[in-house]
């Protein structure tokens, strides 16, 4: 049972525009959400995070966004650079105490820059 | 700050046999994780570990997975018999505690043949 969902498997973006990626969730006891980013034989990195309580987290060139009542989320990037080119993740947990900890995870998106 | 170290970074064996890998997470990182990353999907957790105790293993197939963690710090993740199944990216991640973000280590790469 897939319950985060990342519906495009991937997005080509030109340098210096902006990349929107999204995600889906099913389950409305997650309370908090992060993306991370991965490269070709590396781990994911921890990119962003975002917890229930706010709609907006930024950090530099990324933000994130959530809408509860949608059960939705989405990553903007602006500018992207080429970078940023690699697979994004989002994933959530949260609504039991033994919950925390348990990332869900979505399937991906690979981000593809072009010069 | 070193970083999660996993070893082997590739292991191709045949069904049937057994394999292990081994995690060694950053220091000072109570809570180890391990996850399974299959083709075109995102890791799932295996095994969620508090110190030495294993929380969370509801994921973990106890008929031919197994995991410790000694002591706390290292861990071995191990499966007997290997399957075709099987074949995957196998993650180990850290953190200070459960509610801490996640590093990951790079991860290691199965192909059963």
């Amino acid at each position: 049972d897939q319950q985060v969902k990342q519906n495009s498997p991937s997005l080509s973006v030109q340098e210096g525009r902006i990349s929107i990626l999204n995600c889906d969730y099913t389950n409305s006891m997650f309370d908090y959400f992060l993306w991370y980013k991965k490269y070709p034989a590396e781990g994911p990195t921890f990119l962003i995070s975002i917890s229930s309580i706010k709609d907006k987290n930024e950090d530099g060139r990324f933000t994130v966004f959530l809408n509860k009542s949608a059960k939705h989320l989405s990553l903007h990037i602006v500018p992207s650079q080429p970078g940023d080119s690699a697979v994004y993740f989002c994933a959530a947990s949260g609504g039991r105490t033994d919950s925390w900890g348990k990332l869900q995870f979505g399937a991906g998106t690979q981000v593809v820059v072009t010069p | 700050e070193a970083g999660v170290v996993q070893s082997p970074r590739y292991k191709i064996i045949e069904k049937k046999q057994p394999v292990a890998f081994w995690c060694n997470p950053i220091s000072g990182h109570n809570t180890l994780y391990w996850y399974r990353q299959n083709l075109g999907q995102g890791p799932e957790l295996l095994i969620r570990y508090e110190n030495e105790e294993a929380v969370d293993d509801s994921q973990l197939p106890k008929d031919r997975f197994s995991a410790e963690r000694l002591k706390g710090v290292d861990s071995t993740l191990k499966i007997q018999p290997a399957e075709l199944g099987d074949s995957a990216v196998y993650l180990c991640a850290s953190s200070r505690d459960s509610y801490n973000e996640q590093f990951f280590g790079p991860g290691t790469r199965l192909t059963v043949l």
